[in-house]
């Protein structure tokens, strides 16, 4: 069975600061894929980032990167110089090889202060 | 087009009501899912179908049937729900069922309220 923890219910960040939202993992799969998406208040889900179990680089979209740490199972996602449209919830999410479905992590709450 | 469309937006629906919400996609996707999602909560696999085919159920009541008429429409036929199933229902598409790599593109989704 896939397991996505997210430990922080909540973050906050000053406005062109770095933050780090993290995420971990657990799998039986020797091969899956681990997402990002971003969800503001409308509702939509955002897809940022992926990264699979076997690349050797980390991940990089724009302002957001995926520090994945395999031997730890994290992976968490980083996003540079924050703006107040960042606020919003983070989800992790995982899909393993030969699976239909994604599964999220309970997700973070970022909220950026001017 | 790399929308998902789901309609209505909102719906308000009372115990006894029978309703469907509709999930579309011109992407040429091979999976389609269903999602809910209560306040504060991330969403919860109910369903995926693979080429057209029923291939996860996570066990949901059978108040909630899922259909695929085609490879781009999604239907959620509602009947006789309970208020704790009042939540944001989320539709989603992805290229190919199976592959680990493949992202989910969502609607974005139907506020349903069962008074």
């Amino acid at each position: 069975a896939q397991k996505i923890t997210q430990t922080q219910p909540g973050m906050f960040v000053q406005e062109k600061e770095a933050v780090t939202l993290d995420c971990t993992y657990d799998t039986s799969d020797p091969s899956y894929g681990l997402f990002w998406y971003k969800q503001p208040s409308s509702g939509e889900m955002i897809f940022l980032i992926y990264q699979g179990s076997y690349d050797q680089q980390n991940a990089t979209e724009g302002r957001y990167s995926l520090n994945f740490q395999k031997a730890r199972k994290s992976a968490n996602l980083v996003i540079s110089a924050s703006q107040l449209g960042d606020s919003a919830m983070y989800f992790c999410a995982m899909r393993g090889d030969n699976n239909n479905d994604m599964r999220f992590g309970a997700g973070t709450r970022l909220t950026v202060k001017p | 087009d790399t929308e998902v469309t789901q309609t209505p937006k909102h719906l308000v629906m009372g115990m006894t009501n029978k309703k469907s919400l509709k999930c579309e996609q011109h992407m040429g996707h091979r999976a389609m899912y269903w999602y809910k999602q209560k306040a504060k909560k991330p969403p919860e696999l109910m369903f995926v179908y693979s080429y057209e085919k029923l291939s996860i159920n996570e066990s949901v009541p059978s108040r909630f049937s899922p259909e695929c008429p085609n490879s781009s429409l999604l239907n959620l036929h509602l009947h006789a729900l309970q208020p704790e199933d009042s939540a944001l229902y989320l539709c989603a598409s992805s290229r190919r069922p199976g592959d680990d790599n493949e992202k989910l593109f969502f609607g974005s989704g139907t506020q349903l309220s069962v008074l």
